[in-house]
């Protein structure tokens, strides 16, 4: 399994709290990406990252901000958490961007906003 | 846009038999990847098998093959055998040709059971 890791696993807050999620991999993979799940919408990418300090904007940037300060971490950031913004938020990564390199996901975070 | 939808939100079978999964997208593209995904109880996203367009052959991944219908834009997952572990959530998903994986849509998901 490729080593990614997701922290927390669970996370139960309140609205207009800041929220960072992070994701950590072992592999030095060059991309890594953050979805969210909601039922009814399948996997949204929210951001991506090409490599250290270089992110672009996904389907579902709004609210979130992302950074990347290392190879291996890339944190996601709720500046205030919404309720909307309840739901499992996955980390994938890919050593590289083709469509024949699929990528590989972590275990998912799953964030409740009260 | 390209869209994906799985018109299937669950399924269920006995252990041992054969289950279709379906999947239909819309693209104007000619060349393309598709892709379907796992998606288990452990929450963990898993590949299970994928197709490039401009292939005629079914993919096949030992119990998992596909029927790719490119003019019908069709793309369905057939699990042979089914064992309990096959379990999960199953997702369709769609990278359009020049594109790398921050293009990948996914479609909403068909929840499959395998009943012992």
């Amino acid at each position: 399994d490729a080593g990614i890791t997701q922290s927390p696993r669970h996370k139960v807050t309140e609205t207009g709290t800041p929220v960072t999620l992070r994701c950590h991999q072992t592999e030095n993979h060059r991309y890594m990406y953050w979805y969210r799940q909601d039922p009814g919408h399948g996997l949204r990418l929210i951001h991506y990252s090409y490599g250290v300090k270089d992110t672009d904007k996904g389907e579902v940037s709004d609210g979130y901000s992302v950074s990347r300060s290392k190879t291996e971490d890339f944190l996601l950031t709720l500046e205030s958490a919404t309720s909307s913004q309840t739901s499992v938020y996955f980390c994938a990564i890919s050593e590289f961007s083709f469509s024949n390199q699929p990528q590989h996901f972590g275990d998912g975070t799953r964030l409740s906003i009260l | 846009a390209q869209t994906v939808t799985q018109s299937q939100p669950e399924m269920s079978v006995q252990e041992a038999e054969t289950v279709t999964l379906s999947c239909t997208y819309d693209t104007s593209e000619n060349n393309y990847y598709l892709f379907w995904y796992k998606q288990p109880p452990s929450r963990q996203m898993i590949l299970v098998i994928r197709q490039e367009a401009y292939k005629q052959q079914n993919a096949t991944e030992n119990r998992f093959s596909v029927n790719f219908q490119k003019a019908a834009k069709s793309f369905s997952l057939k699990i042979s055998d089914s064992q309990l572990g096959d379990t999960a959530m199953y997702f369709c998903a769609f990278i359009p040709p020049n594109f790398g994986n921050e293009k990948l849509t996914f479609g909403t998901g068909t929840r499959l059971t395998i009943i012992p």
